[in-house]
Parts: C-alpha cells; sequence; structure tokens
C-alpha cells in the first residue's frame, strides 16, 4: 500500500519569507514520482513541481524547490518569497506503477502582509 | 487544450435521488480518473480509466457508484440512491498514456445532499 503523511496541517508566513511544508512517504515500487500540488480557494487543484524518484538533483521551479531524500522517504516543498497568491492547500502526492495518485491530507499555508 | 472540464459545477440533491456527472478530459489524454474531496481533507481515489476501459475502482467505490467512458473521451459518473454522506467534491483528472504522468484536475463538482 501507498500512503502520504503530511504532519502540519496549517502553517503561516510572512510576504517574502521563507516556508518549507513537510511531507513523508511510504512505498514498496522503486520507480515512483514525487507531486505537489497546489489548491487555491477556488478550489482547482495545479500542479506545482513534480520529482522522478530515480533523480538525485531536486526539482526546482522557480520560487518552488523540493528537498527530495528517497532513503528517508521524505519530500518537502519550499517556497521562496512567498507571495500572498501562495494562500492555498497544497498537496503532496506519490504516484506509482500503479498510475493512481495518492495524496495527504493536505497543509492550508496562509502568506500574510 | 482547454482543459479538464466537469459539469455541473454544484448540484443540490434530495437524499434518495440519482445524480450524474460529467467529465470532458484534455483531448489527448487517455487516462481519466475519478476522485472525491471533502472538506479539509486530500482528494481521495475512486476510479481510472484507460481509454474506454475501467481498470482500477477503489473500496469506496460502492455499488451505488458507477463511472463510465463508453467512447474513451468524456467519463460519466452516477450516484444511485444519493445520501448525506455522499455530499463531497468530487474530482476529475486526466493524464498523458506515457507512464506516470502528471494529473490534470477539472475544476470539480460540488455535491450537496440534503
Amino acid at each position: 500500500a501507498q500512503t502520504v503523511t503530511q504532519s502540519q496541517p496549517e502553517m503561516s508566513v510572512q510576504e517574502a519569507e521563507t516556508v518549507t511544508l513537510s511531507c513523508t512517504y511510504d512505498t514498496s515500487e522503486n520507480n515512483y514520482y514525487l507531486f505537489w500540488y497546489k489548491q487555491p480557494p477556488s478550489r482547482q487543484m495545479i500542479l506545482v513541481i513534480r520529482q522522478e524518484a530515480y533523480k538525485q538533483q531536486n526539482a526546482t521551479e522557480n520560487r518552488f524547490s523540493v528537498n527530495f531524500q528517497k532513503a528517508a522517504k521524505s519530500f518537502s516543498l519550499k517556497i521562496s518569497d512567498s507571495q500572498l497568491g501562495d494562500t492555498a492547500m497544497y498537496f503532496c502526492a506519490l504516484l506509482t506503477q500503479e498510475y493512481a495518485l495518492n495524496f495527504g491530507k493536505g497543509t492550508s499555508l496562509l502568506v500574510t502582509p | 487544450d482547454t482543459g479538464v472540464s466537469q459539469d455541473p459545477r454544484h448540484k443540490i440533491t434530495k437524499r434518495g435521488q440519482n445524480v450524474t456527472f460529467r467529465c470532458d478530459p484534455i483531448s489527448e489524454h487517455n487516462r481519466l480518473y475519478w476522485y472525491r474531496q471533502t472538506l479539509g481533507q486530500g482528494p481521495e481515489f475512486l476510479t481510472y480509466f484507460q481509454n474506454e476501459a475501467q481498470l482500477e475502482k477503489s473500496r469506496l467505490l460502492s455499488d451505488r457508484f458507477s463511472a463510465e467512458r463508453p467512447k474513451g473521451s468524456f467519463s460519466t459518473l452516477e450516484i444511485q440512491r444519493t445520501e448525506q454522506g455522499d455530499s463531497a467534491m468530487y474530482l476529475c483528472a486526466s493524464s498523458l498514456d506515457r507512464g506516470p504522468s502528471p494529473l490534470h484536475f477539472g475544476n470539480g463538482t460540488r455535491l450537496t445532499v440534503t
């Protein structure tokens, strides 16, 4: 079975600061993908960043980067220079060869002025 | 590419009624997924199609739920004899048929059962 755990239900950060959201996962497969999705109050789920398990280099997308620790099964998301528009629910997700995406419970991020 | 489209956006129904939702995936995407999301929770997998074939169903998908994708394009999700516990956001997503590809989500259909 695949599981994804996000241990921070809520987080808050001031505008322009950096915040890190945590995620741990469990899978017996060796080939898998990890994703962070953002769900703003408008409710549409948007892909933020993806990481292939076979790649050692951490993925980066503009202000978003991940810290992927395969041995520890940890996949944290760092948001630099936080903006008010980053306020949203953030979901960590695991995709294995079964092709069904498993989500964590999410972290609600509030960016304050 | 107009993205994943879901209809209706909102549905209010009385307990015991049947409801049907529609999802139109991104045109070149062969895979289509249905998820259910309740307030404050992450999306939970319901079922998955590759073209017209329904390849996987979650234990969450009771016999009151049925999903189809008859021509491998749009999909419908029907809930029969709705219960208050069915109230949730129903999300549709699609992806390419090329290894583990990212899912692209629609805006969802919010179901309220009164």
